[in-house]
């Protein structure tokens, strides 16, 4: 079955560094656009950044551009986040999530993995 | 402060029906953009409830039901269950952002 499995989450001091993982499986990766989703303690849902299928087309959220990276790897079914300059604001569960269909602004999130916790604190 | 709003909470009885809003406005729903709603249950990934304003996914029972109108969508769940007890989160594409949006999310307690 389709499958998201998101890895990479820990404990980081503000302004450092952490790279999230997801890898797919169950579906044809190299089709889907792919983005990453975040959710602070106790807050809703954030749309972090998204990637296209196979151009190196890449979008961020105002909060984040700048300093994280989102990437592929189409030949290991994987999507990667680079965190950068971690602040405390950036601690929130991290989330893989597949873009449905033909991109567009009327596309949905499914399925979602399982999140990983990122904590940034001194 | 989310660009699509919902009520931070919600309460019913078993076998009751509510329904959640999610006002927009014409940069989002207002401009025709779906809108999806997903649940997510205590301690676990948000899923897919409703996509493009009206579809259940397969598996998704037919007492959660969507609908849109002008600048606003709903979701409307019959016979209340103490399982649907979630948070319930509206989604839609913001054409003044150039990205897609979330609601705060809506916090149902089943009484």
């Amino acid at each position: 079955q389709v499958q998201l499995v998101e890895s990479g989450g820990g404990l980081v001091k503000p302004g450092g560094s952490l790279r999230l993982s997801c890898v797919a499986s169950g579906f044809t990766f190299s089709n889907y656009y792919m983005s990453w989703m975040r959710q602070a303690p106790g807050k809703g849902l954030e749309l972090v950044s998204y990637i296209s299928n196979s151009s190196p087309y890449t979008n961020y959220a105002g909060s984040v551009k700048g300093r994280f990276t989102i990437s592929r790897d189409n030949a290991k079914n994987s999507l990667y986040l680079q965190m950068n300059s971690l602040r405390a604001e950036d601690t929130a569960v991290y989330y893989c999530a597949r873009v449905s269909g033909t991109i567009g602004p009327d596309n949905w999130f499914d399925p979602w993995g399982q999140g990983t916790l990122v904590t940034v604190s001194s | 402060q989310s660009v699509l709003t919902q009520p931070p909470s919600l309460s019913g009885a078993p076998g009751q029906r509510v329904t959640i809003s999610c006002t927009g406005s014409s940069s989002n729903i207002g401009s025709g953009y779906d809108v999806h709603w997903y649940r997510q249950l205590p301690g676990t990934a948000p899923k897919l409830l409703i996509s493009a304003n009206t579809n259940r996914p397969s598996g998704v029972p037919d007492r959660f039901s969507g609908s849109k109108s002008g600048t606003s969508a709903s979701l409307a769940i019959t016979g209340l269950q103490a399982e649907d007890e979630a948070d319930y989160y509206c989604q839609s594409y913001d054409s003044g952002l150039h990205f897609w949006v979330f609601g705060g999310g809506t916090k149902l307690t089943v009484l």
